[in-house]
């Protein structure tokens, strides 16, 4: 089915611990995003790719780190994970021309 | 640097009343807007949004939008509720110009439907 899909939708892992979050979209869309919702703080900014090989910092990047070989996957990587990044993760993607977001479901990570 | 504020954290209206969410925004020029829409456990859906022309919006699930250039605000409204309007709802921006470097959202309202 077209859209954007993430995986795993729910990870529990240990503090210390890398693990990596995946991001899939059908559309071939050029820009992705990666945002982390908590409560009180509504959803920030990661890091963002305008295309393959192509990726910025966003509001929080620190502890996270992104790669894009290809244009449909934006995988996200917690090197060393901290209880501080116990949080929902989105993933998004957007065509600059309309410059609307299309969001998958979440994954919803607990650092124990 | 752009900020989204929505003043109000929770909002309690009675089905079939009307619906006003508040967002207000701080930008140098006019940015993107947009209002999104989260229920629970799910991700966001995009209700409508607004980049220039007509300051009255009209988005999915009868919501509409108006934006006040002199205000800075992008106000949701709806004339009637429905108990599955029950969600948060999000506010949010985006830089004009040719770059997009990610949307800068609002901390949401919290939408309670009252039978």
């Amino acid at each position: 089915d077209a859209g954007i899909t993430q995986s795993p939708r729910y990870k529990i892992t240990e503090t210390g611990r890398q693990v990596t979050l995946m991001c899939h979209q059908t559309w071939s869309h050029s820009y992705m995003f990666w945002y982390r919702q908590d409560l009180g703080h509504g959803l920030r900014l990661i890091y963002y790719s305008a295309a393959a090989d192509i990726t910025d910092k966003g509001e929080v990047p620190d502890g996270y780190v992104v790669s894009r070989s290809k244009t449909e996957n934006f995988p996200l990587t917690l090197e060393s994970a901290t209880r501080s990044q116990t949080s929902v993760y989105f993933c998004a993607s957007m065509v600059l021309a309309g410059r609307e977001q299309y969001f998958g479901p979440g994954t919803r990570l607990t650092v124990l | 640097a752009q900020s989204v504020t929505q003043p109000d954290i929770h909002i309690t209206v009675s089905e079939g009343a009307s619906l006003e969410l508040r967002c207000n925004y701080s930008y140098g020029a006019t940015p993107y807007l947009f209002w999104y829409v989260q229920s629970p456990g799910q991700g966001l859906q995009l209700l409508l949004k607004y980049f220039s022309g007509d300051t009255l919006v009209q988005g999915i699930k009868g919501f509409e939008a108006e934006f006040k250039r002199s205000q800075s605000s992008f106000n949701l409204r709806k004339p009637s509720v429905h108990w599955s309007d029950a969600a948060e709802y999000f506010c949010a921006v985006g830089a004009p110009g040719g770059g997009a470097d990610g949307l800068t959202f609002g901390k949401g309202t919290h939408l309670i439907i009252q039978p």
